[in-house]
């Protein structure tokens, strides 16, 4: 079954870009990682998805070794409102062969001044 | 207008009593979540409806009996409360297949005294 492994918590400093490594060692080969991001009293919401490589959007990028077995989701010049918690998502298959979309730990994000 | 809705967003109820979550999306998605959220913030699958059929079932006690009248709606009824099934429970959906986003509700704070 997949598992994902990330840090429980990181600190950081507005403007300066920062990198959350989540480790996913076994990823179905048909499997996308998505990563999502949570702020107090409310739902998670998507941030960026890939397969492998590098992708990028114009709230952050994500990179993804050949292995695809760890993902890296980097936050370009964080500011205060980045201050949330991370989420990194891949699949798992239930015994009958279901989806089963499930979310690593999180990794909470605190921006300081 | 909010694509994944639910209600009531805070719910305060004795030990023993039986209360219900309700849950709507707009989104036209076949596929709806409940994901139920600790303390220590560790999002964890609870149940999985694939067009108002049953897919998922994650080890969740007797109590918690899902009803998705139709694929926009997934209720959640828990009977017998208890102290543990404090937490907040989040309801979500997606389409069906791996590599699509999930889209989630606000939640709801569940309060057992």
């Amino acid at each position: 079954l997949a598992k994902t492994t990330q840090p429980i918590s990181m600190d950081s400093y507005e403007g300066q870009e920062v990198n959350i490594t989540c480790s996913h060692n076994n990823i179905a080969t048909n499997d996308y990682i998505t990563w999502y991001q949570q702020f107090p009293s409310q739902g998670p919401r998507f941030i960026i998805q890939g397969y492998k490589t590098k992708v990028t959007n114009e709230v952050a990028s994500l990179f993804i070794p050949a292995d695809r077995k760890s993902s890296t989701l980097s936050l370009p010049r964080v500011s205060l409102s980045d201050t949330a918690v991370y989420y990194c998502l891949v699949g798992e298959t239930s015994s009958g062969g279901s989806y089963i979309p499930t979310f690593g730990r999180g990794t909470s994000l605190i921006v300081h001044p | 207008d909010t694509a994944v809705s639910q209600t009531p967003k805070y719910l305060v109820t004795q030990m023993g009593n039986d209360k219900s979550i309700k849950c709507e999306q707009n989104l036209g998605h076949d596929t709806m979540y409940w994901y139920k959220q600790d303390s220590k913030k560790f999002l964890k699958i609870m149940f999985s409806y694939n067009n108002k059929e049953l897919i998922i079932n994650e080890t969740v006690p007797n109590r918690f009996s899902p009803k998705s009248p139709d694929k926009a709606h997934l209720n959640l009824h828990i009977n017998s409360l208890e102290l543990g099934d404090s937490a907040v429970y989040f309801c979500a959906s997606s389409p069906p297949t791996s590599g699509n986003t999930i889209y989630f509700g606000e939640g709801s704070w569940l309060t057992v005294v």
